[in-house]
């Protein structure tokens, strides 16, 4: 089955204590995203990455990292969280990025406290 | 900086109503406008999309229109069941890698 997995699901931590979240696709998509939702602010881009070795910035990237040494893992790293990354986290992932489908991810419930 | 406002944040309608969700972008170059539905606890899932050269498109229960003048564009939604009800995001791209999100709208279908 075609699937974007996240893990973990849910997560508490305490402020700047590091962390991970893990993103895979098994569908050979060249394009991986990191978004996250608040309410009332949609889903914004944290992070995008056109291939392994290849990413970029997007609208809201401070206190966050992604790496791409594999074409099918985007981990996303917190290296030192606070309360206002406190949010929901979803990966995606596209056969380009230009203007085609994105596969999202199940999220991942993150709270920092 | 590029937006893409959404409205209603928030749309209740009885089952078998029409319910319209309605976008308005900034960039011009958009030419790309997909439409999201995420049901609770899940990740947004396409369910429409519409590019620059086309007004309209139809799937069913489900349209886009897309107004390139006005920087408009809308989901219409008839016949409308209880299964409809999730947040629906509206998206823009302009061919680059960025995808600006709406805000969403949550839609409620009363039985």
């Amino acid at each position: 089955e075609a699937q974007v997995t996240q893990n973990p699901r849910y997560l508490i931590t305490v402020t700047g204590k590091k962390l991970t979240v893990t993103c895979s696709q098994n569908m050979n998509h060249e394009y991986m995203s990191w978004y996250r939702q608040d309410p009332g602010l949609g889903l914004r881009q944290i992070y995008y990455s056109m291939n392994v070795e290849v990413t970029d910035k997007g609208d809201v990237p401070e206190g966050y990292k992604v790496s791409r040494k594999e074409k099918r893992n985007f981990p996303l790293i917190l290296e030192s969280p606070s309360p206002n990354q406190t949010s929901l986290y979803f990966c995606a992932s596209s056969v380009q990025g230009l203007n085609t489908e994105a596969f999202f991810g199940q999220g991942t419930r993150l709270t920092v406290v | 900086g590029e937006n893409v406002e959404q409205h209603p944040s928030t749309l209740s309608v009885q089952e078998g109503d029409s319910a319209v969700i309605k976008c308005t972008y900034s960039d011009s170059a958009s030419n790309y406008f997909p439409w999201y539905k995420q049901e609770l606890g899940k990740g947004p899932q396409l369910i429409i999309d519409i590019r620059s050269n086309v007004g309209e498109k139809k799937d069913q229960r489900i349209a886009v229109t897309l107004n390139k003048t006005a920087k408009h564009f809308s989901l219409h939604i008839t016949e409308t069941q209880p299964e409809d009800s999730a947040v629906y995001f509206c998206a823009a791209s302009s061919g680059g890698f960025k995808t600006i999100f709406g805000a969403g709208t949550r839609l409620f279908v009363k039985a």
